[in-house]
């Protein structure tokens, strides 16, 4: 089974509104990272938070990490419609050789 | 900085040739690299972990025989797929590995006829 779970699987919205997606996994993580994948494309790293670390910022995009839940998010603001793509998260476990486990991704419309 | 390629980007093929899939790390080196397959709307499936200099480590229920890696150095590995059938069909990504993030490549779309 996947380790790490996104939902919505799908969300749609207008330009300037705040997105968010949610991602969950099962073991315990070393880091999870946050990528992004336009249709047909490989994925770009957005943004990757550690095990000992609650939230993390880059630009308009705000990572947060609840490693007791084993869930994190990804906030966008003030989306825009070059913000939509797949979002995917992947943990990396401390056993794992740096492999990382996909979920299975949240496709983001922004609507212009 | 940390720019991965892959060569080609797509590739068609008849049934039963070998293709290769070339993935180079262009700025950094990468002991590790990884090699997914995608399928339309799905996530990423990990085939193998490719080390240089070594046996590439194959996924759970991938044929290592009919999917080949060599990551003969710091900036290179090679998928090929033998004998390919319109099965095979797919999206490949590599990704590098540099630290621990992986950066990964644009993707080749192999269509086997």
């Amino acid at each position: 089974s996947q380790q790490g779970e996104e939902d919505p699987q799908a969300l749609s919205i207008q330009e300037g509104e705040n997105a968010t997606m949610n991602c969950s996994y099962k073991t315990s993580i070393n880091n999870l990272q946050w990528y992004r994948q336009n249709s047909g494309r490989g994925l770009v790293h957005l943004i990757l938070i550690r095990s000992n670390e609650r939230e993390k910022h880059s630009g308009r995009l705000r990572v947060t990490l609840d490693t007791s839940k084993k869930s994190s998010s990804l906030l966008i603001t003030a989306s825009r419609a070059a913000d939509t793509a797949s979002y995917f998260c992947a943990t990396v476990s401390n056993t794992n050789a740096g492999k990382s486990t996909f979920g299975d991704g949240t496709t983001l419309t922004v609507k212009p | 900085g940390a720019v991965v390629s892959q060569h080609p980007s797509w590739v068609i093929c008849k049934s039963g040739t070998s293709v290769k899939i070339e993935c180079r790390s262009l700025d950094f080196q990468a002991t590790t690299m990884f090699w997914y397959r995608q399928f339309p709307k799905q996530s990423l499936m990990l085939m193998a972990t490719s080390n240089e200099g070594s046996k590439a480590t194959y996924e759970q229920g991938v044929e290592k025989d009919k999917f080949l890696i060599n990551h003969a150095s710091l900036t290179l590995s090679t998928l090929t797929v033998t004998s390919a059938h319109p099965e095979d069909s797919s999206f490949y990504i590599c990704s590098a590995l540099l630290t621990d993030t992986q950066y990964f490549g644009p993707g080749t779309r192999l269509t086997v006829l």
